[in-house]
């Protein structure tokens, strides 16, 4: 099918460390990504997006990269930080639409102190 | 600024009983979604309105879905006759303007819903 899939349900990451959250689509007519972070008992919250006639996005501690060789997409996340637990979703806007999210299942990320 | 908005933010509801869910866009926001989340899944898509229009609700899962944006700010999503498979989180997300360009979507806290 065309969802987006995660590579691993969780991760857990001592605090001070980078963090790396990996996706893989299968759509290779997809042309933009998004990174979600969810909360418990939130809703989703973008992060930072990448289109597809990009290799690589800077945002504030986070960077994603996007290998379209390979159809995989990373979220990087610098230093990671006890705020930075939560769900991660990495979701795709298909070729076909202009608006409908299609998400992944998420990882879930734990930070250690 | 405030955010999206959605209520209540708790339903609990016996089988077979109307809900009504509402979801409070960012204001001005052009197009509003629904999207539906399962326990441990991500988000699914379930419809999308640009202004009062319904412009695409190929995600409602079956008739008894309904959802209207009647003044182009304010949606209700409604449920006739509720079964226990629709227990989830519903999602409602806001983007400022119509589709063609690919904007981001702000999502609100979610209704969660136990079909009991």
């Amino acid at each position: 099918g065309e969802s987006v899939g995660l590579h691993l349900p969780t991760l857990s990451v001592q605090e001070g460390d980078n963090s790396i959250i990996n996706c893989a689509y299968s759509n290779s007519a997809s042309d933009y990504f998004i990174w979600y972070k969810q909360e418990s008992g939130k809703g989703p919250q973008f992060i930072i997006d990448i289109r597809s006639n990009m290799d690589k996005r800077q945002g504030q501690r986070v960077t994603v990269l996007l290998n379209k060789t390979v159809k995989h997409l990373s979220l990087q996340i610098a230093a990671t930080q006890p705020g930075d637990s939560a769900v991660y979703f990495c979701a795709e806007i298909l070729p076909s639409n202009d608006y409908k999210l299609s998400f992944g299942a998420g990882t879930t990320v734990t930070v250690r102190a | 600024g405030a955010g999206v908005s959605q209520s209540p933010r708790y339903k609990v509801a016996k089988r077979g009983q109307d809900v009504a869910l509402r979801c409070d866009p960012i204001s001005g926001h052009v197009s509003l979604f629904w999207y539906q989340q399962a326990l441990g899944q991500g988000p699914e898509f379930l419809t999308y309105f640009q202004n009062e229009a319904q412009l695409d609700k190929s995600g409602l899962p079956s008739d008894r879905f309904f959802a209207e944006r009647p003044e182009g700010s304010v949606s209700t999503l409604k449920i006739q006759r509720t079964q226990q498979e629709d227990s989830a989180v519903y999602l409602c997300a806001s983007s400022l303007g119509p589709t063609g360009v690919r904007e981001t979507q702000y999502f609100g806290p979610g209704t969660r819903l136990l079909v009991l």
